[in-house]
């Protein structure tokens, strides 16, 4: 079966730098995406991968390893407003998005 | 980017009545997906509405529950039929945003009553 994991929670003070993980099991791989949800509202995109490497966007950046089905997103210099869901969504050989179940991002001050 | 008109943005509905949602995208698409999301959970996706022909359902959705219209490029419905509390969810409908990754419509809120 197709499978995406990332932790349930994690809480971070404002102004550090958070690594939220992705690890994922699919058949095929067409590409990675991370979207932010915040409470009550749709998820917006953050990034897409679809090469091993970093990409970096901003205070954010996202990072891909499709040999070991694994990936991170990693936010920086955190603000208050970056409270929100974070969803790591991979799309497989059919084009298809599988989505992961989301990590809520605590940011404390 | 795309930008999506979902509506409404929320609904209280009696059991075994219909809710449609609407959706309009501000550019031609070939696809439209469409979304359920519940409290804490993953976005689970329904089907797929194509312009001219029949949606695509995934597994445990059937069109006589999710019936779905898409009489053109920029616009589609889905409906929630003859509706039970376990339908109450956030619904979404979503683009593929031409290489700036799945854009989202605001989402309905649906709870049944």
């Amino acid at each position: 079966g197709q499978n995406i994991d990332q932790p349930t929670e994690m809480t971070a003070t404002e102004g550090a730098i958070v690594q939220i993980n992705c690890t994922y099991q699919t058949s095929g791989f067409n590409g990675l995406f991370w979207y932010q949800q915040h409470a009550g509202e749709a998820p917006t995109f953050l990034s897409y991968n679809v090469l091993d490497g970093l990409e970096e966007k901003g205070r954010f950046s996202s990072f891909l390893s499709r040999s070991k089905g694994y990936s991170y997103l990693l936010l920086k210099e955190l603000q208050m407003k970056d409270s929100a869901s974070y969803l790591c969504a991979v799309m497989d050989s059919n084009y298809q998005l599988i989505w992961g179940a989301g990590t809520k991002l605590i940011i404390k001050p | 980017s795309a930008v999506i008109s979902q509506k409404p943005s929320r609904d209280i509905c009696q059991r075994g009545t219909s809710l449609t949602i609407q959706c309009q995208v501000d550019s031609q698409v070939t696809m439209m997906f469409w979304y359920r999301q519940q409290p804490g959970q993953s976005l689970t996706l329904i089907a797929t509405a194509n312009q001219g022909s029949e949606a695509t359902y995934e597994s445990g959705f059937v069109i006589d529950k999710f019936p779905i219209s898409r009489p053109n490029l920029t616009f589609s419905t889905l409906t929630v039929s003859n509706m039970s509390p376990e339908d109450s969810s956030i619904y979404l409908c979503s683009v593929d945003d031409r290489g700036r990754g799945y854009t989202f419509g605001s989402g309905t809120r649906l709870t049944v009553v």
